[in-house]
């Protein structure tokens, strides 16, 4: 079975603190990752798309980063404008996208 | 601007009754879908319909209902035979041949009271 394994479930950090939320997944053929950015009471809003191990995306304070197990979303240096959950998902096949369960990040002024 | 519109943003619901959803896309995407999600849990799909006229169940199909009739169009059922409705509905759609990121509307809140 498809799995998304996404950690902390929570991360609070003072504004200027940079960290790194994990996303790892056990797919039988993984065609693309997901990271959506997801504000309360909201639909998610995409982020960026990985294909292979290796491969990293940037935008803004957020860079994301992919291996063959896991993916990485590194926030560099962030701003309270940056708390929200984000969501990170696989694309196994034709229409399966399987969801983790999301980190809701917290920064302080 | 383009995107999707889901309607209304709250509802609330007697037990026992049916109630739609709507979701209305401006992208000319070919691909919609219907996803719940619910506190602690990943979003979970529902529906999706790849063209007009057809339409597939998704992991948690049971109690719900849909309709394609028109591209732009894919309206969601909660029908009375759904036992935990409560939950927040999101409306997605994918342009065709696209890579599987989707475009999200601003999510339905369903309360049975």
């Amino acid at each position: 079975e498809d799995q998304v394994t996404q950690s902390p479930e929570a991360l609070r950090l003072q504004e200027g603190e940079s960290s790194s939320l994990n996303c790892s997944y056990t797919v039988s053929g993984l065609r693309g990752l997901f990271w959506y950015r997801q504000d309360p009471g909201k639909g998610p809003e995409f982020l960026f798309t990985l294909y292979s191990a290796g491969e990293e995306k940037e935008k803004e304070r957020l860079k994301a980063t992919l291996t063959k197990k896991e993916s990485f979303l590194h926030i560099t240096a962030p701003k309270p404008e940056d708390s929200a959950t984000y969501l990170c998902a696989v694309h196994v096949f034709y229409q399966k996208v399987t969801f983790g369960t999301g980190t809701k990040l917290q920064v302080i002024p | 601007d383009g995107g999707i519109t889901q309607s209304p943003k709250y509802l609330f619901r007697k037990e026992g009754q049916n109630v739609t959803l709507s979701c209305e896309q401006n992208l000319n995407h070919d691909a919609m879908y219907w996803y719940r999600q619910d506190p602690g849990q990943g979003l979970r799909l529902i529906y999706y319909s790849q063209i007009v006229n057809d339409f597939q169940k998704g992991d948690i199909a049971e109690g719900y209902s849909v309709s394609r009739e028109k591209k732009e169009s894919f309206p969601l059922t909660v029908t009375s035979a759904q036992k935990n409705p409560t939950a927040f509905y999101l409306c997605a759609s994918t342009p065709e041949g696209g890579t599987g990121e989707l475009f999200f509307g601003e999510g339905s809140r369903l309360t049975v009271l």
